[in-house]
This record gives C-alpha cells, sequence and structure tokens, in this order.
C-alpha cells in the first residue's frame, strides 16, 4: 500500500513550462514533507520542503503548495530549464523517535528545449 | 559537504550468494538507512540504524540483514541473494533523529544485478 501516492509518473514539458507534480497522503500523523531531486547515475538530494503549518514554499524557482485537509501536495517549477531534467520523489516523514521518510514512486521529468 | 560512500557501482551476484554492500558517510551522522530504487515503486527502506550496533526494520527487511559495527558504516548483507533482489540500492544518513533540521544524504547506489 502506497503511503504517498505521486502522479505524474513522468513529464514532458518544453523549455519555460511550468511542470506539476502532484501528491497526496493518507497517515495524519505526516508532519513534514520534503522534495528530493535526482539526477541520472547519482543519489537523491534534497530540493525543498514543506511543514504542514504553512500553504506554499518558495524557494527560486520551485514551489511547493500545501493543502492540508485534502492532504495534498504539489511541487511546481517555474521556468523550466534542460538542467531540471531528473526525477523528483516527493516523500514524508512523521517524528515519533526517529525519523522514517516515506518516498513517492518519482516523476522523470524532461524539459526540451 | 557530507560524503555518503558506497563501495562498488555494480555488483554482479549469482543466485544463492552471500551478498554484502558498504557504506561509509565522513560527517558523524547518527542516522544512517538502506533503500532499494525499483522503477514505478520509488525507494522503498530496507532498514536503517540510528546507533552503533542499533537497527530496525524499514518496509521491506525480508532477505535483507544488516551491520553498524562502527558509526560511520552500515552494511547491508543478503544472505542468499536471488533474482528479484536486483535492484539499486542506495545508503543515506541524516544527522539527528528530527526531520525538520536532517535532510537525508544518499550515496551514488550500487546496481546490483542477481543471476
Amino acid at each position: 500500500q502506497q503511503q504517498v501516492k505521486q502522479s505524474p509518473q513522468s513529464l514532458i514539458v518544453q523549455k519555460g513550462g511550468i511542470p506539476i507534480i502532484n501528491c497526496a497522503y493518507e497517515n495524519t500523523a505526516f508532519d513534514y514533507f520534503p522534495w528530493y531531486q535526482q539526477f541520472p547515475g547519482k543519489g537523491p538530494a534534497l530540493l525543498i520542503a514543506i511543514r504542514p503549518d504553512v500553504s506554499e514554499k518558495k524557494e527560486g524557482r520551485f514551489t511547493i503548495s500545501f493543502n492540508k485537509s485534502a492532504k495534498q501536495f504539489s511541487l511546481h517549477i517555474m521556468d523550466s530549464q534542460p538542467g531540471d531534467s531528473a526525477t523528483y520523489f516527493c516523500a514524508a516523514s512523521a517524528f515519533s523517535g526517529y525519523q522514517k521518510v516515506t518516498f513517492g514512486i518519482g516523476t522523470k521529468l524532461q524539459v526540451i528545449p | 559537504d557530507v560524503k555518503v560512500t558506497q563501495s562498488s557501482r555494480y555488483l554482479v551476484k549469482r543466485t544463492g550468494e552471500k551478498v554484502f554492500l558498504e557504506c561509509v558517510q565522513d560527517m558523524d551522522h547518527e542516522n544512517m538507512f538502506w533503500y532499494r530504487q525499483d522503477p514505478g515503486l520509488g525507494l522503498r527502506l530496507i532498514y536503517f540504524s540510528y546507533d552503533v550496533k542499533m537497527k530496525e526494520k524499514g518496509d521491506i527487511p525480508e532477505g535483507y540483514s544488516v551491520s553498524r559495527e562502527k558509526k560511520e558504516r552500515f552494511s547491508l548483507i543478503l544472505e542468499s541473494a536471488s533474482t528479484n533482489q536486483t535492484s539499486m540500492y542506495l545508503c543515506a544518513s541524516s544527522l539527528s533523529m528530527s526531520s525538520y533540521n536532517s535532510p537525508l544524504h544518499f550515496g551514488n547506489g550500487t546496481r546490483l544485478t542477481v543471476t
């Protein structure tokens, strides 16, 4: 059973477009929602993260939108560039004495020039 | 910068072999993790450790064991490799118990093929 559901699995946009990746969760104990970015041949790296007490967080061209009542969150990439082509994972964790992060299945993004 | 180093980039083993995957981190992190990454399934947690000699099962521990004898080193062991363990294995570490201030730092992965 997927605790964090992520869609779409793949996405192709043109340079300058705004790809949107959506995630949903069921466990209301989740209280931290990071996004990880993975380039081919590399391990994932933290991109941006949000806590449920805010509805939006921006870092550069990357924005997380969070809807606590719907238990959904999404990543938007403004003015996307070919260098943003990577696999993106949403994740969630609940602090319960130790850190355990649950990941979505990943979205492979391709930004074409 | 945190460095998490996995000993092998590619590994090919035969069914039934005992396999050791090694991981070392250089930043004195408390927590270490083993994930496997499969297309369409994302990253799934196999085992993690929050202290030397301590270990906790993740979501898919069957067929695996781990060892953490030193703080900087975390080993994943496949007691008897099977073809369904063919996958990309990712090691990660994090500074402390709190999720908010200690992101996961991943190695570049070991692609294991079991034939």
